[in-house]
C-alpha cells in the first residue's frame, strides 16, 4: 500500500544544470500537484496534472519550468537551466480526483543549486 | 486577494494544555478546507476536510471546526509526539489551486 513516492530526495545542481524531479501518485490516483516550498513560506501550487494533461498550470513561471504526466511512468517536474534561487523543497501530491480533493504529499525533492 | 493567514506562528504548550490554532481565509467561494500536519523534513500528512460552515471532524486528540471566515484546530491534552508545523489549506470553487497558510508550529513539552 504505497503511498506517493518521490525521487530523488535530495538533489544538488550547479547553476545553469537541468533538475528532474519526478513523481509516482498513490496507487489509483491519476491527479498530481507539484508544491514549492521555501523555508518560512507556505506551499506554493505550481502545477496540476493528469494523465497525459496538463489541467492547470498558472503557479508555474512561463520560462525554465515544464511538467508532464505520461500515460505511462511517473510524473516529472523540470528545471532548465538552474539558478541559486530555485533551490527549495518540492513536494507532490496525489488526488483521486473525486469530490474530495484530499490530497496526499510525497516526502519531498531538497533541490540546492551551488 | 485569496490570501489564507495561519495564526500563531508558534505555539508551546506543556503536556496536556489544550490550546487551539486558527487559520482564517479571505476567499471568494469555498470549495473545502483542509489540515495537515508536517513533520520536519517530511511531507504534509492529510488531517480533516471541512466543506461547510459548522461542520467539525475528530480524530484522536484534534479536533476541526469550521466557520464562514476561519476555522479552527482544537488540540485537546496534547502529547510531545503532537508537536509538529500544522498547516491549513482552501479550495476555491473556481480554478484549481489550493491556497495554504504559512502554517503553525507546535512544540509541546514534556
Amino acid at each position: 500500500n504505497a503511498g506517493v513516492m518521490q525521487n530523488p530526495r535530495h538533489l544538488v545542481r550547479r547553476r545553469g544544470q537541468e533538475a528532474r524531479l519526478r513523481c509516482s501518485p498513490m496507487k489509483g490516483h491519476s491527479h498530481v500537484y507539484w508544491y514549492r516550498q521555501l523555508p518560512e513560506e507556505g506551499l506554493k501550487f505550481m502545477v496540476y496534472l493528469q494523465k497525459e494533461n496538463i489541467i492547470d498550470e498558472s503557479g508555474m513561471p512561463k520560462e525554465r519550468f515544464s511538467a508532464e504526466f505520461p500515460k505511462e511512468g511517473p510524473s516529472i517536474l523540470r528545471i532548465q537551466q538552474v539558478v541559486r534561487g530555485d533551490s527549495a523543497a518540492y513536494f507532490c501530491a496525489s488526488s483521486s480526483g473525486t469530490r474530495s480533493f484530499e490530497q496526499y504529499f510525497g516526502p519531498g525533492t531538497r533541490l540546492t543549486v551551488t | 486577494e485569496d490570501q489564507v493567514t495561519q495564526s500563531p506562528e508558534a505555539l508551546r504548550l506543556q503536556e496536556g494544555e489544550s490550546s487551539s490554532l486558527n487559520c482564517s481565509y479571505t476567499v471568494s467561494g469555498l470549495r473545502g478546507l483542509f489540515w495537515y500536519r508536517q513533520d520536519p523534513g517530511k511531507g504534509p500528512e492529510f488531517l480533516f476536510t471541512l466543506y461547510s460552515a459548522g461542520e467539525e471532524k475528530e480524530k484522536e486528540r484534534l479536533k476541526a471546526t469550521l466557520t464562514k471566515k476561519e476555522s479552527f484546530l482544537h488540540i485537546t491534552a496534547p502529547k510531545p509526539e503532537d508537536s509538529a508545523t500544522y498547516l491549513c489549506a482552501v479550495r476555491k470553487n473556481t480554478g484549481n489551486q489550493f491556497y495554504f497558510g504559512t502554517g503553525t508550529s507546535l512544540t509541546v513539552i514534556p
